[in-house]
């Protein structure tokens, strides 16, 4: 149980170009997602924090209107990367809290976005 | 404000040795601490987790961590590592910033293993 889907697994955009990234809880409703971003060996850093029906709230530093966050329901929330720049390839990483869970969050398999 | 610290970057070890990883938190509260693997280009999993009540927890793959108040630390450790247990290791404790259940990330510690 418990398991978050993404999708694509890997895109290569032009830059200049948006795409779209997919979180999917497919198990269990997500109240709330995480979208993290991943520098090669480095860490997670969390970009966001999105609850079903509501406005995203972004992390310090990171541009609410070059990263859309959706979370239009308690099974699926996007990630558009606008107007993508080489600068932008990265590891995104989403993860989700299931409904009544207080704590613990359940992560996909990530995303390696390469922006040319 | 909280934080995690894992103190090593690289760490090599023989196959079959065995196998601490460090980790440090500051949390003013009762901490919930996670320690996740990562290999290369995948996502992360879940090895073990700490909650509550005994100390010593088990995860999987043979891992347990040792969760000590008085020290602040949550250390992961492996009697006899495997070839197949390099990868990065990532602690994290999950805190509640602006009234939201959030994880903080250690820097992570990369475990290569030699045959």
């Amino acid at each position: 149980g418990a398991v978050v889907s993404q999708h694509p697994s890997r895109v290569i955009c032009k830059s200049g170009t948006s795409v779209k990234i997919e979180c999917r809880s497919l198990d269990f409703q997500a109240t709330t997602m995480f979208w993290y971003r991943q520098f090669p060996k480095q860490s997670l850093m969390l970009m966001a924090t999105s609850n079903e029906g509501s406005k995203a709230t972004y992390e310090q530093g990171v541009e609410k209107d070059k990263f859309l966050i959706n979370h239009a329901s308690l099974t699926l929330s996007t990630l558009t990367v606008t107007s993508a720049h080489p600068e932008d390839s990265s590891f995104y990483i989403c993860s989700a809290r299931a409904a009544g869970s207080s704590y613990e969050q359940y992560f996909g398999p990530g995303t390696r976005l390469t922006v040319t | 404000a909280q934080s995690v610290t894992q103190p090593d970057i690289h760490i090599t070890v023989s196959e079959g040795a065995s196998l601490e990883l460090r980790c440090n938190y500051s949390y003013g509260a009762t901490p919930y601490l996670f320690w996740y693997v990562q290999s290369p280009g995948q996502g992360l999993q879940l090895l073990l987790k700490y909650f509550s009540g005994d100390t010593l927890v088990q995860g999987i793959k043979g891992f347990e961590a040792e969760f000590k108040r008085s020290q602040s630390s949550f250390n992961l450790r492996k009697p006899s590592v495997h070839w197949s247990d390099a990868a990065e290791y990532f602690c994290a404790v999950g805190a509640r910033t602006s009234g939201t259940y959030k994880y903080i990330f250690g820097t992570g510690t990369r475990l290569k293993v030699l045959a």
